[in-house]
């Protein structure tokens, strides 16, 4: 079952300017992890979150989770045509762990206007 | 190059046949999973192995089978009792399970049935 949300389902911006997506869940999880797609492609991990940090930086992604709120948002920088993609959240809920089993989100479409 | 190898890419079916996708990885991997992607939407799990002669059902096994005799191999076969197997199909690996770990995803094949 999904539990992820992603916010907004699709989001269009020019080139430069940053871009915001959000994921809620709905249960206790170990981590969370934000993964790209392009189109009619396979997934490529972009990174993960563990639930007892509360932001994580890599390159221009930024990464933050409440696990108070069951939300995470995911904030890519200075964005680029070539950030053009499909960006999913997925969970590993507790209990979890001894079975790599991933819970996904809907994903947000991003269009990076040049 | 280490990775994960899905073939064919692109698959037609006829209604009533069965028919078998390729997942391959030469990565050591323990673990191995299949999932659906329908459009627009996100992932759902059908099969997951975390040991060579060992599967689990995911959310959505109904009409699917599959096999884990190697490690390297873990191979879908879509069945007749499947009424919706148009779909993207995905299948990923992880090295082992525990918190944190990361799956890595093959290129995906597209099933069409005509």
């Amino acid at each position: 079952s999904q539990q992820g949300e992603e916010d907004p389902q699709a989001l269009s911006i020019q080139e430069g300017e940053n871009a915001t997506m959000n994921c809620s869940y709905k249960t206790s999880i170990n981590n969370l992890q934000w993964y790209r797609q392009n189109s009619g492609r396979g997934l490529v991990h972009l990174i993960l979150i563990r639930s007892n940090e509360r932001e994580k930086h890599s390159g221009r992604l930024r990464v933050t989770l409440d696990t108070s709120k069951k939300s995470s948002s995911l904030l890519i920088t200075a964005s680029r045509a070539a950030d053009t993609a499909s960006y999913f959240c997925a969970t590993g809920p507790i209990g979890s762990s001894n079975t790599g089993k991933l819970i996904f989100g809907q994903g947000t479409t991003l269009q990076v206007k040049p | 190059d280490g990775g994960i190898t899905q073939s064919p890419k692109y698959l037609f079916r006829k209604e009533g046949q069965n028919v078998t996708l390729s997942c391959e990885q030469n990565l050591n991997h323990d673990a191995m999973y299949w999932y659906r992607q329908d459009p627009g939407q996100g992932l759902r799990l059908i099969y997951y192995s975390q040991i060579v002669n060992d599967f689990q059902k995911g959310d959505i096994a109904e009409g699917y089978s599959v096999s884990r005799e190697k490690k390297e191999s873990f191979p879908l076969t879509v069945t007749s009792a499947q009424k919706n197997p148009t779909a993207f199909y995905l299948c990923a690996s992880i090295q082992s399970q525990g918190r944190g770990n990361t799956i890595y995803f093959g290129e995906g094949s597209w099933l069409t049935v005509v």
